[in-house]
Protein backbone atom coordinates (compact mmCIF):
# COMPACT_ATOMS: atom_id res chain seq x y z
CA UNK A 1 0.00 0.00 0.00
CA UNK A 2 0.78 3.69 -0.49
CA UNK A 3 4.06 4.84 2.56
CA UNK A 4 2.24 7.75 4.08
CA UNK A 5 4.92 7.94 6.75
CA UNK A 6 8.07 8.33 3.94
CA UNK A 7 10.68 10.78 4.57
CA UNK A 8 8.52 11.85 8.11
CA UNK A 9 10.59 11.43 11.29
CA UNK A 10 9.74 8.47 13.10
CA UNK A 11 9.42 7.85 17.05
CA UNK A 12 10.22 4.42 18.16
CA UNK A 13 8.52 2.82 21.29
CA UNK A 14 8.45 0.27 23.43
CA UNK A 15 4.63 -1.73 23.15
CA UNK A 16 3.08 -0.74 26.77
CA UNK A 17 4.98 3.08 27.31
CA UNK A 18 3.31 6.19 26.36
CA UNK A 19 4.23 8.14 23.40
CA UNK A 20 4.29 11.63 23.48
CA UNK A 21 3.93 12.96 19.80
CA UNK A 22 4.65 16.99 19.40
CA UNK A 23 3.47 19.60 16.56
CA UNK A 24 4.16 22.96 16.29
CA UNK A 25 1.09 25.14 14.78
CA UNK A 26 1.85 28.28 12.69
CA UNK A 27 -1.27 30.80 12.95
CA UNK A 28 -1.41 32.42 16.68
CA UNK A 29 -4.87 32.91 15.61
CA UNK A 30 -6.15 29.46 14.78
CA UNK A 31 -8.88 28.34 17.42
CA UNK A 32 -9.68 25.10 17.21
CA UNK A 33 -6.83 21.88 17.08
CA UNK A 34 -7.51 18.35 15.59
CA UNK A 35 -5.14 15.23 15.77
CA UNK A 36 -5.38 12.89 13.21
CA UNK A 37 -3.99 9.01 12.88
CA UNK A 38 -3.27 7.54 8.83
CA UNK A 39 -2.37 4.27 8.54
CA UNK A 40 -0.91 3.29 4.92
CA UNK A 41 -3.82 3.59 2.43
CA UNK A 42 -6.04 5.16 3.82
CA UNK A 43 -7.60 8.86 4.96
CA UNK A 44 -6.61 10.31 7.99
CA UNK A 45 -8.68 9.17 10.92
CA UNK A 46 -9.99 11.85 13.61
CA UNK A 47 -8.75 11.14 16.80
CA UNK A 48 -9.25 14.00 19.27
CA UNK A 49 -9.81 17.56 19.08
CA UNK A 50 -9.66 20.86 21.46
CA UNK A 51 -10.43 24.80 21.25
CA UNK A 52 -8.01 27.09 21.94
CA UNK A 53 -9.99 28.41 25.26
CA UNK A 54 -8.77 24.72 26.70
CA UNK A 55 -5.12 23.78 27.06
CA UNK A 56 -5.84 19.92 27.32
CA UNK A 57 -8.52 17.55 26.87
CA UNK A 58 -8.41 13.65 27.91
CA UNK A 59 -10.04 11.20 25.90
CA UNK A 60 -9.35 7.24 25.67
CA UNK A 61 -5.92 6.70 26.24
CA UNK A 62 -4.91 9.57 24.35
CA UNK A 63 -4.42 13.28 25.47
CA UNK A 64 -3.83 16.50 24.16
CA UNK A 65 -2.44 19.72 25.62
CA UNK A 66 -2.05 22.83 23.99
CA UNK A 67 0.80 25.72 24.87
CA UNK A 68 -0.74 28.58 22.71
CA UNK A 69 2.16 31.08 24.55
CA UNK A 70 4.70 28.78 22.29
CA UNK A 71 2.12 27.35 19.74
CA UNK A 72 2.54 24.01 20.56
CA UNK A 73 0.40 20.97 20.64
CA UNK A 74 1.17 17.60 21.85
CA UNK A 75 -0.71 14.00 21.95
CA UNK A 76 0.29 11.81 24.77
CA UNK A 77 -1.19 7.85 24.14
CA UNK A 78 -1.00 5.76 27.35
CA UNK A 79 0.14 2.42 26.97
CA UNK A 80 0.64 2.56 23.81
CA UNK A 81 0.18 -0.59 21.22
CA UNK A 82 1.27 -2.08 18.16
CA UNK A 83 -2.41 -0.83 16.28
CA UNK A 84 -1.52 2.50 17.47
CA UNK A 85 1.60 2.43 14.75
CA UNK A 86 0.73 4.75 12.01
CA UNK A 87 1.49 8.49 11.04
CA UNK A 88 -0.31 11.62 13.15
CA UNK A 89 -0.74 14.72 12.10
CA UNK A 90 -2.05 17.98 13.63
CA UNK A 91 -4.39 20.46 11.82
CA UNK A 92 -5.16 23.92 12.97
CA UNK A 93 -8.42 25.41 12.26
CA UNK A 94 -8.67 29.65 11.78
CA UNK A 95 -12.25 29.88 11.69
CA UNK A 96 -12.75 32.92 9.34
CA UNK A 97 -16.66 32.95 8.54
CA UNK A 98 -17.93 30.11 6.95
CA UNK A 99 -14.81 28.64 6.24
CA UNK A 100 -13.64 26.26 8.39
CA UNK A 101 -10.00 24.30 6.67
CA UNK A 102 -7.44 22.52 7.60
CA UNK A 103 -4.21 23.30 7.78
CA UNK A 104 -2.11 20.27 8.75
CA UNK A 105 1.65 19.98 9.96
CA UNK A 106 4.55 18.01 9.00
CA UNK A 107 3.68 13.87 9.67
CA UNK A 108 5.44 12.00 12.81
CA UNK A 109 5.32 8.17 11.66
CA UNK A 110 5.18 6.24 15.44
CA UNK A 111 6.72 2.94 15.46
CA UNK A 112 6.02 0.74 17.83
CA UNK A 113 8.19 -2.62 18.77
CA UNK A 114 6.91 -6.20 20.33
CA UNK B 1 -20.49 1.65 7.00
CA UNK B 2 -21.76 5.60 7.76
CA UNK B 3 -18.57 7.20 7.43
CA UNK B 4 -17.22 8.98 4.11
CA UNK B 5 -17.46 7.14 0.70
CA UNK B 6 -14.90 7.85 -2.39
CA UNK B 7 -14.47 6.02 -5.58
CA UNK B 8 -12.83 5.06 -7.53
CA UNK B 9 -10.32 4.12 -4.36
CA UNK B 10 -7.21 3.61 -7.39
CA UNK B 11 -7.15 5.49 -10.55
CA UNK B 12 -4.43 4.64 -13.21
CA UNK B 13 -4.55 6.85 -16.42
CA UNK B 14 -2.54 8.46 -19.31
CA UNK B 15 -1.40 11.71 -19.56
CA UNK B 16 -3.85 14.09 -21.23
CA UNK B 17 -6.76 12.46 -20.51
CA UNK B 18 -9.71 13.26 -17.89
CA UNK B 19 -11.08 11.79 -14.58
CA UNK B 20 -13.85 12.43 -12.05
CA UNK B 21 -13.54 11.22 -8.32
CA UNK B 22 -17.00 11.00 -6.85
CA UNK B 23 -17.17 11.53 -2.72
CA UNK B 24 -20.33 10.54 -0.51
CA UNK B 25 -20.45 12.54 3.19
CA UNK B 26 -21.48 11.55 6.03
CA UNK B 27 -25.38 12.19 5.34
CA UNK B 28 -26.30 14.59 7.74
CA UNK B 29 -22.80 16.50 6.90
CA UNK B 30 -23.41 19.95 5.00
CA UNK B 31 -19.56 20.79 4.55
CA UNK B 32 -17.77 19.02 2.58
CA UNK B 33 -14.31 19.28 1.25
CA UNK B 34 -11.32 17.94 -1.24
CA UNK B 35 -7.61 17.99 -0.49
CA UNK B 36 -4.94 16.68 -2.33
CA UNK B 37 -1.85 14.58 -0.56
CA UNK B 38 1.44 13.51 -1.99
CA UNK B 39 3.93 11.07 -0.31
CA UNK B 40 5.41 12.03 2.90
CA UNK B 41 3.07 15.27 2.84
CA UNK B 42 0.19 16.50 5.20
CA UNK B 43 -3.30 16.77 3.21
CA UNK B 44 -3.71 20.03 1.33
CA UNK B 45 -6.98 22.26 0.77
CA UNK B 46 -8.47 22.27 -2.78
CA UNK B 47 -11.91 23.53 -2.10
CA UNK B 48 -15.18 23.47 -0.08
CA UNK B 49 -18.83 23.43 -0.23
CA UNK B 50 -21.39 24.10 1.84
CA UNK B 51 -24.44 22.08 0.44
CA UNK B 52 -24.24 22.94 -3.22
CA UNK B 53 -22.19 26.31 -3.23
CA UNK B 54 -18.81 26.16 -3.16
CA UNK B 55 -17.42 28.66 -0.99
CA UNK B 56 -13.71 28.75 -1.12
CA UNK B 57 -11.13 27.62 -3.93
CA UNK B 58 -7.71 27.33 -3.29
CA UNK B 59 -5.22 28.49 -5.59
CA UNK B 60 -3.51 24.63 -5.79
CA UNK B 61 -6.77 24.52 -7.82
CA UNK B 62 -5.88 25.45 -11.04
CA UNK B 63 -8.90 26.14 -14.09
CA UNK B 64 -8.49 22.06 -15.14
CA UNK B 65 -10.13 21.25 -11.83
CA UNK B 66 -13.55 21.85 -11.28
CA UNK B 67 -16.02 20.28 -8.29
CA UNK B 68 -19.30 20.18 -7.81
CA UNK B 69 -21.73 19.12 -5.27
CA UNK B 70 -25.35 20.00 -7.30
CA UNK B 71 -27.82 18.84 -4.57
CA UNK B 72 -26.05 19.50 -1.40
CA UNK B 73 -25.08 15.80 -1.28
CA UNK B 74 -22.74 13.73 -3.10
CA UNK B 75 -19.71 15.84 -4.55
CA UNK B 76 -17.59 15.17 -7.94
CA UNK B 77 -13.98 16.35 -8.75
CA UNK B 78 -12.73 16.32 -12.10
CA UNK B 79 -9.36 16.85 -13.41
CA UNK B 80 -8.98 17.53 -17.32
CA UNK B 81 -6.17 17.37 -19.28
CA UNK B 82 -4.21 15.52 -16.39
CA UNK B 83 -0.08 16.02 -15.89
CA UNK B 84 1.86 13.72 -14.19
CA UNK B 85 1.72 16.98 -11.29
CA UNK B 86 -1.44 15.69 -10.37
CA UNK B 87 -0.26 12.13 -9.09
CA UNK B 88 -1.59 12.07 -5.66
CA UNK B 89 -3.87 11.13 -3.37
CA UNK B 90 -7.57 12.71 -3.62
CA UNK B 91 -8.86 12.87 -0.18
CA UNK B 92 -12.81 13.83 0.36
CA UNK B 93 -14.03 14.96 3.90
CA UNK B 94 -17.17 16.32 5.57
CA UNK B 95 -18.05 18.23 8.32
CA UNK B 96 -21.91 19.79 10.40
CA UNK B 97 -21.36 23.30 9.94
CA UNK B 98 -21.44 25.72 12.93
CA UNK B 99 -19.09 27.08 14.65
CA UNK B 100 -15.96 26.17 16.01
CA UNK B 101 -14.61 22.45 16.90
CA UNK B 102 -16.57 20.45 14.26
CA UNK B 103 -14.22 17.62 13.04
CA UNK B 104 -14.05 16.86 9.62
CA UNK B 105 -14.01 13.43 8.69
CA UNK B 106 -12.47 11.92 5.92
CA UNK B 107 -12.37 9.03 3.14
CA UNK B 108 -9.54 6.74 2.17
CA UNK B 109 -9.23 8.97 -1.00
CA UNK B 110 -8.81 7.87 -4.15
CA UNK B 111 -5.34 7.56 -5.39
CA UNK B 112 -4.16 8.90 -8.95
CA UNK B 113 -1.31 7.52 -11.02
CA UNK B 114 -0.86 9.54 -14.11
CA UNK B 115 1.65 7.49 -16.61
Amino acid sequence: GENVGLHLPTLSVQEGDNSIINCAYSNSASDYFIWYKQESGKGPQFIIDIRSNMDKRQGQRVTVLLNKTVKHLSLQIAATQPGDSAVYFCAEVLNTGANSKLTFGKGITLSVRP
Amino acid sequence: DTGVSQNPRHKITKRGQNVTFRCDPISEHNRLYWYRQTLGQGPEFLTYFQNEAQLEKSRLLSDRFSAERPKGSFSTLEIQRTEQGDSAMYLCASSLAGGVGQPQHFGDGTRLSIL
